[in-house]
């Protein structure tokens, strides 16, 4: 059974700071992997998504990698702002058994102070 | 944002009661799916659909059924509601399974 770990589940810095948001799963047969972001009392909001045959991807400030091999990905916030501030989730389309069925990770509360 | 509402977006409704919660799309998209997100568990899916009367179970599906008679709508069924389904729950729609998620703001259910 596919399960998604991200560690630490709380993370508190400066503002400016680059970060690193770490994600690991169990079943390296993925079809894809993808980064929420949820702010507090709302949805999920889409980040990046990577499809198991790419290395990363990048939106703005954010870079987004996958090594399906050792089973990690990571997402990469640039000079990272107050707003940044939210939980962020990771969830896993497996390869077999269903890609609709996404297995998330409990989530990273990131707090960037002023 | 992608054109999902949800409602209602809180309700309290007592053990044993049913509840309908309800999930409306204006993107056509042909999967849409229900999720619950609890502390300690984060979101797991309860039901998903991948056409119009077509639906499949999730991880969690025990206590819940779904029906979705046209393409812009998802109904999620609790029969008989208990304590242990009060959560938080989201509907997400893709295009195709697994592209992109996109989601509702969830609604708040308190059984009491």
């Amino acid at each position: 059974k596919q399960e998604v770990t991200q560690i630490p589940a709380a993370l508190s810095v400066p503002e400016g700071e680059n970060l690193v948001l770490n994600c690991s799963f169990t079943d390296s047969a993925i079809y894809n992997l993808q980064w929420f972001r949820q702010d507090p009392g709302k949805g999920l909001t889409s980040l990046l998504l990577i499809q198991s045959s790419q290395r990363e991807q990048t939106s703005g400030r954010l870079n987004a990698s996958l090594d399906k091999s050792s089973g990690r990905s990571t997402l990469y916030i640039a000079a990272s702002q107050p707003g940044d501030s939210a939980t962020y989730l990771c969830a896993v389309a497996p390869f077999q058994g269903g890609s609709e069925k996404l297995v998330f990770g409990k989530g990273m509360k990131l707090t960037v102070n002023p | 944002d992608a054109g999902i509402t949800q409602s209602p977006r809180h309700k309290v409704t007592e053990t044993g009661t049913p509840v309908t919660l309800r999930c409306h799309q204006t993107e056509n998209h042909r999967y849409m799916y229900w999720y619950r997100q609890d502390p300690g568990h984060g979101l797991r899916l309860i039901h998903y659909s991948y056409g119009v009367k077509d639906t499949d179970k999730g991880e969690v599906s025990d206590g819940y059924s779904v029906s979705r008679s046209k393409t812009e709508d998802f109904l999620l069924t609790l029969e008989s509601a208990t304590s242990s389904q009060t959560s938080v729950y989201f509907c997400a729609i893709s295009e195709w399974p697994g592209g992109e998620q996109y989601f509702g703001p969830g609604t708040r259910l308190t059984v009491t």
